[in-house]
């Protein structure tokens, strides 16, 4: 398996413009997060699924941000309008869960995100 | 999820044992012990866990103290591809706190 595809790797983008990031989980999964990570606050998370429902969304930092997985291979987190403190590298990691424990988190190399 | 207390910062010789203390003095009896690391520009990858029992695989040991209130992280015999910022991570394991990575351990391998 090639592991967590995220995409893109880098963006670049100004004030205002609609973001979106992509993630591809590891085939069989069963869960999906995203998480922001950032020099002042480190690695949060920002929500989860499980079989492609969002289960908790309170990490999310406001309604500008926005996910959603269409199906099981596949996970977009948007941010619109963007601003420049959503300036940070984005990690979609998922994980094979049993008996309710996630043993293990694969995450993808992230998306460095700049907004200017 | 039990706050865990690490080191800022460490150094280690090539080829030497590598030691990485976690205290987590108010873990709970269901709260595992995660380890992650996060080598540069990567993402953080899964390193071990355990629950009481000392943890051993292909990457590393995982020494738990009797009273679990702290735990070690040991890589045997550590080469310069160790240089990370190392996580310890209490957790009861359900995805819900999977989790806040505090500011781990920054492990520098010298030559």
């Amino acid at each position: 398996d090639a592991g967590v595809i995220q995409s893109p790797r880098h963006e670049v983008t100004e004030m205002g413009q609609e973001v979106t990031l992509r993630c591809k989980p590891i085939s069989g999964h069963d869960y999906l997060f995203w998480y922001r990570q950032t020099m002042m606050r480190g690695l949060e998370l920002l929500i989860y699924f499980n079989n492609n429902v969002p289960i908790d969304d309170s990490g999310m930092p406001e309604d500008r941000f926005s996910a959603k997985m269409p199906n099981a291979s596949f996970s977009t987190l948007k941010i619109q309008p963007s601003e420049p403190r959503d300036s940070a590298v984005y990690f979609c990691a998922s994980s094979l869960s049993g008996l309710r424990l996630v043993e293990k988190l694969f995450f993808g190399s992230g998306t460095q995100l700049s907004v200017l | 999820d039990a706050k865990t207390t690490q080191p800022t910062s460490m150094d280690c010789a090539e080829g030497r044992a590598a030691n990485l203390p976690c205290n987590h003095s108010t873990i709970s009896g269901n709260e595992y012990v995660y380890w992650y690391r996060q080598i540069h520009s990567q993402g953080p990858q899964y390193i071990i866990h355990g629950l009481k029992n000392n943890e051993t695989n292909e990457m590393a040991s995982l020494i738990i103290t009797e009273d679990r209130k702290s735990s070690t992280l040991i890589l045997p015999h550590a080469t310069l591809r160790d240089t990370a910022v190392y996580y310890c991570i209490v957790t009861t394991g359900i995805a819900g706190n999977m989790l806040t990575f505090g500011g781990g351990t920054r492990l520098m391998v010298k030559p």
